[in-house]
């Protein structure tokens, strides 16, 4: 149980391309969901954190009219990478929790490359 | 920066040997988390300790906590080949607008057996 897909898992494209990455919650209804982004052998960190119904939050420095987060349904969410950069090129993961006390559920990320 | 460190970086052992991986944090925390990720994947929840937890055990994992150092330590015993991948720790302890906790990564340490 518990399962988080995340969709496409892989992008290459041109620079200035926008760039949707879905994450779905295939078993259980994700009140919360979060979207890390993760440099080469480096951490996660997180971007921001949304709730079905709500305007995500962003954590500091990251750009909400850059990446724009939508979580429509209590099983959707989507990140969009808005005019792509070679700069935005890195390892992008979602994750997805039922309530407070339940661990996060990760999906198997998206690569995104800029050309 | 509130990120945690891992140490070691990397690791190298012989299957059948021991891993220990070390994780420091600076904040208070509720809860601190390991996770498993294999290289290009998502992550996979491993196990969790609560803060008055001192040791946690869930099958070939031992996870030890000290919050007085804050500290804590993950032991794979009698590791395998598919143990390689990377580690990291997660705490808790910032909370969102929307009341859940977020997570704060280590940098992680990477793991490999050699058979």
């Amino acid at each position: 149980g518990a399962v988080v897909s995340q969709h496409p898992s892989w992008v290459i494209c041109k620079s200035g391309t926008s760039v949707k990455i879905e994450c779905r919650s295939l078993d259980f209804q994700a009140t919360t969901m979060f979207w890390y982004r993760q440099f080469p052998k480096q951490s996660l960190m997180l971007m921001a954190t949304s709730n079905e119904g709500s305007k995500a939050t962003y954590e500091q420095g990251v750009e909400k009219d850059k990446f724009l987060i939508n979580h429509a349904s209590l099983t959707l969410s989507t990140l969009t990478v808005t005019s792509a950069h070679p700069e935005d090129s890195s390892f992008y993961i979602c994750s997805a929790t039922e309530d407070f006390y339940q661990p996060q559920h990760f999906g198997d990320g998206t690569r995104l490359s800029i050309l | 920066s509130q990120q945690g460190e891992e140490d070691p970086q990397a690791l190298s052992i012989q299957e059948g040997e021991n891993a220990t991986m070390n994780c420091s944090y600076k904040t208070s925390i509720n809860n601190l988390q390991w996770y498993r990720q294999n290289s290009g994947r998502g992550l996979v929840h491993l196990i969790l300790i609560r803060s008055n937890e001192r040791e946690k055990h869930s099958g070939r994992l031992r996870v030890t906590l000290d919050t007085s150092k804050k500290s804590s330590s993950l032991l794979i015993t009698a590791s395998r080949a598919a143990d390689t991948a990377s580690y990291f720790c997660a705490t808790d302890g910032r909370i969102s607008n929307f009341g859940n906790e977020k997570l704060t990564f280590g940098t992680g340490t990477r793991l490999t057996i050699i058979p």
